[in-house]
């Protein structure tokens, strides 16, 4: 059955550096999207990314936040400069249509320090 | 006040004990989510509801779009189904707000 990947599963960085996040999203969705949990706190919605242009984000998602979708494939979410405070697990969904079921990937947990 | 609001926060039941998870929304919404969380972290998507009812296996889930209410209900419940159940709700465009979860632990 086909399904979300992301890489890395964990990653450790420096506060102010920069890392970017991988997905690919199953081949034939269309809608893509990047949520955060916090340890302990519920999840987060960031943003959602349709025709190569993000069509909803959350008041998170602010300038340190980029995403994109340099091939057919991947899907990546970029932060600038880490703060202590994005220290999350941090997963991409997709889905083929709007309306249509969520697929998670098995997430990419980041530690700032 | 959270958009939305689940309850029980912590649920624990015998095996083969009728489950019920309640999820209450503030907000006008084009879905209503029922997600699955495991210990290791991933999140498994159960149900996607609009109206009415869905069925699958022995998770059934209920929306009731007048009065802003879902219901999840496991029936036959086993210890395999111990994991965190996440309510979220579409509002808008692609915008997803999730409850803070409902912890179940199934005793065999």
């Amino acid at each position: 059955e086909p399904e979300v990947t992301q890489t890395p599963s964990h990653q450790v960085t420096q506060m102010g550096q920069e890392v970017i996040l991988r997905c690919v999203p199953i081949s034939n969705h269309l809608y893509f999207y990047w949520y955060r949990q916090i340890l302990g706190q519920k999840v987060e919605f960031l943003v959602s990314f349709y025709n190569n242009e993000i069509s909803e984000k959350s008041e998170i998602f602010d300038d340190q936040f980029s995403v994109e979708r340099p091939d057919g494939s991947n899907f990546t979410l970029k932060i600038r400069s880490t703060k202590l405070e994005d220290s999350a697990m941090y997963f991409c969904a997709s889905s083929r249509q709007v309306q249509e079921t969520q697929y998670f990937g098995p997430g990419t947990r980041l530690l700032v320090l | 006040k959270n958009e939305v609001e689940q309850s029980p926060q912590n649920l624990t039941a015998q095996e083969g004990e009728f489950i019920t998870i309640n999820c209450s929304y503030s907000v006008g919404i084009s879905a209503l989510h029922w997600l699955q969380q495991h210990p290791g972290g991933g999140i498994v998507s159960l149900f996607m509801l609009s109206s009415g009812k869905k069925k699958h296996g022995r998770l059934i889930a209920t929306i009731n779009i007048q009065e802003k209410h879902s219901s999840l209900h496991i029936t036959a419940s086993h210890p395999r189904d111990s994991a965190v159940y996440i309510c979220a709700v579409r509002s808008g465009n692609n915008d997803m707000r999730f409850g803070a979860g409902t912890r179940l632990t199934v005793k065999p």
